[in-house]
């Protein structure tokens, strides 16, 4: 059973930049969901995707946004990157299926920072 | 909204020895699920243990339990037999199992425990 992967694990961009970060699901989940992780903060929800449409969104500029496809991998687009989006991304998966047993399954991150 | 409270930021344990995470939360649902992952230096979020809120019986992994008073939304983490390898941040987390809702997870702020040997 392949687990969640990230791409990149790690990058260096500058203010106004943009960036996509990619995730493949683990096999047999069709949900993903993306966190921003601050440095010394807990995980902070952005949003999910289910059948390739958002279907919850976080506390998250419209500058933020996502695509999933139909093999479920997910990405995650942010434009005009600023400081305070240097953070730790994390990617997880999860089924939506009645036997789910609620846990989400998550990625090593791809670690950002905006100089 | 849902919200975890962390409130010990480090906590610190002898190996061999038994450590408690403590961890609070404020919700109005009656259904949900609560979580304890653990994050160590290789950044990745692995699931300790789960507990639904339905079951009044306290889960258990192994060395890992929780003590969960839903009355009083406390979720505590206890650890038995503290091994070098537990060092790491831990995280509570909550989840909604409202019909419709999402696999959105509210996470607390962490805390870090450190294992001496």
């Amino acid at each position: 059973e392949t687990g969640v992967t990230q791409s990149p694990t790690h990058l260096i961009k500058t203010r106004g930049q943009q960036v996509t970060l990619r995730c493949s699901s683990q096999s047999g989940h069709n949900t993903v969901s993306w966190y921003q992780q601050a440095l010394g903060q807990g995980p902070q929800f952005i949003f999910q995707y289910y059948r390739e449409e958002e279907n919850g969104r976080g506390n998250f500029p419209p500058r933020f946004s996502g695509l999933q496809f139909p093999n479920y991998s997910s990405e995650l687009n942010v434009n005009a990157l600023e400081l305070d989006d240097s953070a730790l991304y994390l990617c997880a998966s999860s089924s939506s299926t009645p036997t789910n047993t609620g846990e989400l399954f998550f990625g090593e991150g791809s670690r950002l920072t905006v100089l | 909204a849902q919200t975890v409270t962390q409130s010990q930021p480090e906590m610190s344990v002898q190996e061999a020895e038994t450590v408690t995470l403590s961890c609070t939360y404020d919700t109005s649902e009656s259904d949900y699920y609560l979580f304890w992952y653990k994050q160590p230096p290789s950044r990745q979020m692995i699931l300790v243990i789960r507990q639904e809120a339905y079951k009044q019986q306290n889960a258990t992994e192994n060395r890992f339990s929780v003590n969960f008073q839903k009355a009083a939304k406390s979720f505590s983490l206890k650890i038995s037999d503290s091994q070098l390898g537990d060092a790491a941040m831990y995280f509570c987390a909550y989840r909604s199992l409202l019909t419709g809702a999402n696999s959105k997870l509210t996470f607390g702020k962490g805390i870090t425990l450190s294992v001496r040997p």
